[in-house]
């Protein structure tokens, strides 16, 4: 089983609808992200926490909200998606205890605003 | 401000030798972190340099240069499999908070 998961994996979604993204994770880790991935542009973050009290605005936060319902999960919403949030998104976890910060990706969400 | 700069695009053919380069701007910086992503997947971490110099990890490499700013992934023995997306990445910020990726280079392996 994958330790990071991502649903749903593709949404199409028409301008003004809210909609949630979820990520799970089993490797238990504190730390949690949600990036978007445009062509050209690698990886943006939109969010990161830290534990399950803590949110924090990553750099392309507009637009979006996060909710870290506990440690295992994080979910993002687009509360009024736009076409411009057309766009791949990943979430990741990392462990603090380590020296190095390896993040791992769940499989992605590709998102779709008409 | 944060930038990292790496080349958009690098082609090398299957048995060769490629290095890509990552030049970073940044403040309190940590590490730097290289990632590889196949299309259609998700980014998987290969190596992390918080010191200069060379790391290793079978055929490939990644070297720092901290006083440079600079940073390269080695590629050894090139296959087709490695034809991908290669990220650098700067873990920064006070108590290393975040992770900034780069654009991007991709790799395209020819027979």
């Amino acid at each position: 089983d994958a330790d990071v998961t991502q649903t749903p994996r593709n949404r199409i979604t028409k301008t003004g609808k809210r909609i949630m993204l979820e990520c799970s994770q089993t490797k238990g880790h504190d730390r949690m992200y949600w990036y978007r991935q445009d062509p050209g542009l690698g990886l943006r973050l939109i969010y990161y926490s830290f534990d399950v009290k803590d949110i924090n605005k990553g750099e392309i936060s507009d637009g979006y909200s996060v909710s870290r319902q506990a440690q295992a999960k994080f979910s993002l919403s687009l509360e009024s998606a736009i076409p411009n949030q057309t766009a791949l998104y990943f979430c990741a976890t990392s462990d603090p205890g380590r020296t190095q910060e390896t993040q791992y990706f769940g499989p992605g969400t590709r998102l779709l605003v008409l | 401000g944060q930038s990292l700069e790496q080349p958009s695009e690098v082609t090398a053919v299957e048995g060769a030798i490629v290095q890509i380069n990552c030049t970073y701007q940044t403040s309190g910086f940590y590490g730097l972190s290289w990632y590889q992503q196949h299309d259609g997947g998700a980014p998987t971490f290969l190596s992390y340099n918080a010191l200069d110099g060379l790391e290793e990890t079978g055929r490939f490499s990644s070297f720092l240069s901290r006083s440079d700013s600079y940073g390269y992934l080695l590629l050894q023995e090139l296959q087709m499999k490695d034809s991908a997306s290669y990220f650098c990445a700067v873990r920064e910020g006070t108590g290393g908070f975040k992770t900034i990726f780069g654009a991007g280079t991709r790799l395209f392996v020819k027979a």
